[in-house]
């Protein structure tokens, strides 16, 4: 049973508009959110993260929304550029509530910024 | 600050070698994670150490496996008897985490692409 998901593998996006990549979650315990972005044969670069007590984060053109009720994150890039072609993986943990602290990862959204 | 850093990047092996890993987490973190991805899944944890003590094993590392930080620095991942289905890429992870805080961020190294044959 996935516990998080990612259920669009693949997006296609203009230079210059906005990416948006979702993510849902089941397991209530979760309360930490990351969003790494992974190029082939590399291992995944953190890029931001959310903690269950806000409901935004922004870093410069990333922005990740928190929606609790929902169990649903959003990851927003704006403007996009090509070199955001990547795969981005959510993932989630449940530190604070159960002090375990692994990441579960989503099977990834495939991001393609057209020229 | 060089990051994470694992080695080998590469390697192919015969099906029933051993192999083994290293992972040099970044210098002041003190947690120490591995997970194995494979094609079209997420990272998946299999285990994680802080200091030189393994605190949790997740149900995928079977009896082949085993993880090793002996001194609270590097760590070793061996899979003996190695089987088909352990190909995949290993990856390492390190975090500063503080007490009951454990919020943190992993950091992840760039892997090791196992290809049994």
């Amino acid at each position: 049973d996935q516990q998080v998901k990612q259920n669009s593998p693949s997006l296609s996006v203009q230079e210059g508009r906005i990416s948006i990549l979702n993510c849902d979650y089941t397991n209530s315990m979760f309360d930490y959110f990351l969003w790494y972005k992974k190029y082939p044969a590399e291992g995944p670069t953190f890029l931001i993260s959310i903690s269950s007590i806000k409901d935004k984060n922004e870093d410069g053109r990333f922005t990740v929304f928190l929606n609790k009720s929902a169990k649903h994150l959003s990851l927003h890039i704006v403007p996009s550029q090509p070199g955001d072609s990547a795969v981005y993986f959510c993932a989630a943990s449940a530190g604070l509530n159960s002090g375990n602290t692994p990441l579960v990862f989503g099977k990834g959204t495939r991001l393609s910024v057209i020229a | 600050d060089t990051g994470v850093s694992q080695d080998p990047r590469h390697k192919i092996t015969k099906r029933g070698q051993n192999v083994t890993f290293r992972c040099d987490p970044i210098s002041e973190h003190n947690r120490l994670y591995w997970y194995r991805q494979t094609l079209g899944q997420g990272p998946e944890f299999l285990t994680y150490f802080q200091n030189e003590a393994q605190l949790e094993k997740s149900r995928l590392l079977s009896d082949r496996f085993s993880a090793e930080r002996p001194k609270g620095s590097f760590s070793t991942l061996e899979i003996q008897r190695t089987e088909q289905g352990d190909s995949a890429m290993y990856l390492c992870a390190s975090s500063l985490g503080f007490g009951t805080s454990v919020q943190e961020t992993q950091y992840f190294g760039p892997g090791t692409r196992l290809l049994v044959l």
